[in-house]
């Protein structure tokens, strides 16, 4: 069964402390990984895309990793703002099934003024 | 650009009544398109994918159906809905083979009473 895992659930920290969302996946079959910041009641928005011939990308104060031989994928927030409280979720795409997507439970952060 | 839209926006529905939502697309060609729900307190589960006109792929059993009637169109139906249906319905694009980056609509929130 294909499964992805994100720890923690949830994250409270103050302004400014960076922090490290993880997610595991246990299917080899995931070919990439996609990070998602998903607001109360919205859609998803996309973070970054990290595939499987990469270790990782960058997007301003975020940095995805990817290590496909231990399952783990990491997003790492720099110097965190109260702006970047939301829920995270991490999805580990399958290669040649139509793009399907298996989504973690998410990481419910909350960045204190 | 690429515009995804979603409608309605909200929906309260009573039991056993008849579903429909809708979803296009705008600014692409052939997309590959999505039907995720997200129950309260639960991940994203893939519903329905289609990666052309008239294809659709169910990835779980339920008494929704999905139609793709146009290229950059998709529907999901149901005759008579359940409690159960109840949550929060999304659609998604992407290009290609899938392996790249899926883009979402803002969302359906759909109350079964």
């Amino acid at each position: 069964k294909q499964e992805v895992t994100q720890i923690p659930a949830a994250l409270s920290v103050p302004e400014g402390e960076n922090l490290v969302l993880n997610c595991s996946f246990t299917d080899s079959a995931i070919y990439n990984l996609q990070w998602f910041r998903q607001d109360p009641g919205k859609g998803l928005t996309s973070l970054l895309l990290i595939q499987s011939s990469q270790r990782e990308q960058t997007s301003g104060r975020l940095n995805a990793s990817l290590d496909k031989s231990s399952g783990r994928s990491t997003l790492y927030i720099a110097a965190s703002q109260p702006g970047d409280s939301a829920t995270y979720l991490c999805a580990g795409g399958l290669y040649n099934q139509g793009g399907k997507l298996i989504f973690g439970q998410g990481t419910e952060l909350s960045v204190k003024p | 650009s690429q515009t995804i839209h979603q409608w309605p926006a909200t929906l309260v529905q009573p039991v056993g009544s008849p579903l429909s939502l809708e979803c296009t697309v705008e600014g692409t060609s052939n997309p590959n398109l999505y039907w995720y729900r997200q129950a309260a307190g639960r991940g994203l589960q893939l519903l329905f994918y289609s990666v052309g006109i008239g294809q659709i792929s169910s990835e779980v059993p339920q008494n929704l159906s999905a139609s793709r009637p146009q290229d950059r169109q998709f529907i999901l139906s149901s005759k008579k809905l359940l409690l159960s249906d109840s949550g929060f319905y999304l659609c998604a694009w992407s290009v290609g083979s899938g392996t790249d980056t899926q883009y979402f609509g803002p969302g359906t929130r759909l109350t079964v009473l």
